[in-house]
């Protein structure tokens, strides 16, 4: 089982639709991070949590850290959103502060 | 640079031979990874840097596999003898670490090819 799991990994939406994007884990964690990918490849970092709730403009991230879950919403969805979006986790801290992804989730916002 | 800067963007390699790969963190970023993602697959962890503290080495997947860190900041990702299955994007990512949290920015990476 990863230790990141993502749902649902295929998502495909009509313009204006409500998004959301899950993750959970079963690790321990200091920060969860949800990352964008698009076809060319390169990733940005859209969030970065460690408690609540994040919005930036169209995006919302919420983290629940005793349930180990967290979802990315995105409202009134655009087809530039179109893209692989990503949930990784930072596990401990100092020297062993590394990043573990889930295996993503493909969105196709149709117009 | 403003973000953080690799390259090539683009290796083509015979297999058996070496190869380099430069990452360039943005500036003051004391954390620095090493992830690939390999076609249809996740990212994969290779190795991490943090400050002067020896390297997290644990995701590198074989001995050929290595990566330096001078004078804390660029890095270079060796892999000697490659192999087809090394075939990749190799991405980089840099971040300022304090308290355990900081974002991660990521370079748009080197997609190498093994032929």
């Amino acid at each position: 089982k990863n230790e990141v799991e993502q749902s649902p990994q295929n998502l495909t939406a009509q313009e204006g639709e409500f998004i959301t994007i899950n993750c959970s884990y079963s690790v321990g964690i200091s920060a969860l991070h949800w990352l964008q990918q698009h076809p060319g490849g390169g990733i940005v970092s859209l969030f970065m949590l460690s408690s609540g709730k994040k919005k930036h403009g169209r995006l919302i991230a919420t983290i629940n850290i005793q349930e180990k879950h967290s979802s990315l919403h995105i409202t009134a969805s655009h087809p530039r959103d179109s893209a692989v979006y990503i949930c990784a986790v930072r596990i401990g801290g100092g020297a062993t502060n590394k990043l573990i992804f889930g295996t993503g989730t493909l969105l196709a916002v149709q117009p | 640079g403003a973000g953080v800067s690799q390259s090539p963007s683009n290796k083509v390699t015979e297999k058996g031979k070496d190869v380099e790969l430069r990452c360039d963190p943005i500036s003051g970023h004391t954390a620095l990874y090493w992830y690939r993602q390999s076609l249809g697959q996740g990212l994969e962890f290779l190795i991490y840097f943090q400050g002067n503290s020896a390297p997290d080495k644990s995701g590198l997947p074989s001995d050929r596999f290595s990566a330096e860190r001078t004078g804390g900041s660029v890095s270079t990702l060796t892999i000697q003898r490659t192999q087809q299955e090394d075939s990749a994007v190799y991405l980089c990512a840099s971040s300022l670490v304090f308290l355990g949290l900081g974002e991660a920015f990521f370079g748009q990476g080197t997609r190498l090819t093994v032929v």
